[in-house]
C-alpha cells in the first residue's frame, strides 16, 4: 500500500543537539511538506518542496533545515537554533505540484520530538 | 490574509446525538475548503473537501459539510455520533488552486456514552 512513513515515532534529544526526522513516501507525489503541531495551535507550515532539489520556507522555518535530493524523501533537521523544538512533527505529500489548493494532503503518522 | 476560525476548542456530545463543529473562513476569493480528522498520535486524514461544485459536501464516516458563502462558513455535521468519532477535527482553507492550505486550530470532539 502507498503511503508516508515517518520515523522514528518518538525521539528524545538533549538541548543543543541537532536531530533529523525522516519522511519517505511511495505515492509518487511531487510536493512534500513539513508541519509542526502544538496543542491548541493547529498545524504550522515549516518547509515545503514542490520538486526535487527545490524547497521553500513556510511560516516558521527558523531553526529548521530540509533537503530534497530524491522525490521519495524529505528529511527535516531540527537544529540547536530552534528555541522551542519539543512538538509533534507531521510530514505530508500532495500530488498537486502547486502546493495544496484542490489537492488532498496525505499525512504520515508523525514524530513526537522531546528536547530536554 | 486568509484565515480559518474554528469555534470551540472542545465539543462534547452524547452517543447518538447530532455533531456540529463550526468553521468560519476569511478569503478574498472563493476558497477551497477542507475538513481533516486526526486520531490520537496519528497524522491527519481527509474527511471531505469543497472545490466549488455542490455546496453540500458528503464525506467519509457519515460526515457532511455545507458551504455558505453569505455566512463565510463551512460547518461539519453528522446526524448521529458514534464512539469512534472521538478525535480532533481541523478545518482548512486554500484561497486558490495555487495556494498553500491554511489550518484552523482544531476542535477536539468527545463522545459521552
Amino acid at each position: 500500500d502507498g503511503g508516508i512513513t515517518q520515523s522514528p515515532k518518538y525521539l528524545f534529544r538533549k538541548e543543543g543537539q541537532n536531530v533529523t526526522l525522516s519522511c519517505e513516501q511511495n505515492l509518487n507525489h511531487d510536493a512534500m511538506y513539513w508541519y509542526r503541531q502544538d496543542p491548541g495551535q493547529g498545524l504550522r507550515l515549516i518547509y515545503y518542496s514542490q520538486i526535487v532539489n527545490d524547497f521553500q520556507k513556510g511560516d516558521i522555518a527558523e531553526g529548521y533545515s530540509v533537503s530534497r535530493e530524491k522525490k521519495e524523501s524529505f528529511p527535516l533537521t531540527v537544529t540547536s537554533a530552534q528555541k522551542n523544538p519539543t512538538a509533534f512533527y507531521l510530514c505530508a505529500s500532495s500530488i498537486d505540484p502547486a502546493g495544496g489548493g484542490t489537492g488532498t494532503l496525505h499525512f504520515g503518522n508523525g514524530t513526537r520530538l522531546t528536547v530536554t | 490574509a486568509q484565515s480559518v476560525t474554528q469555534l470551540g476548542s472542545h465539543v462534547s456530545v452524547s452517543e447518538g446525538a447530532l455533531v456540529l463543529l463550526r468553521c468560519n473562513y476569511s478569503s478574498s476569493v472563493p476558497p477551497y475548503l477542507f475538513w481533516y480528522v486526526q486520531y490520537p498520535n496519528q497524522g491527519l486524514q481527509l474527511l471531505l473537501k469543497y472545490t466549488s461544485a455542490a455546496t453540500l459536501v458528503k464525506g467519509i464516516n457519515g460526515f457532511e459539510a455545507e458551504f455558505k458563502k453569505s455566512e463565510t462558513s463551512f460547518h461539519l455535521t453528522k446526524p448521529s455520533a458514534h464512539m469512534s468519532d472521538a478525535a480532533e477535527y481541523f478545518c482548512a482553507v486554500s484561497p486558490s488552486s495555487a495556494s498553500k492550505i491554511i489550518f484552523g486550530s482544531g476542535t477536539r470532539l468527545s463522545i459521552r456514552p
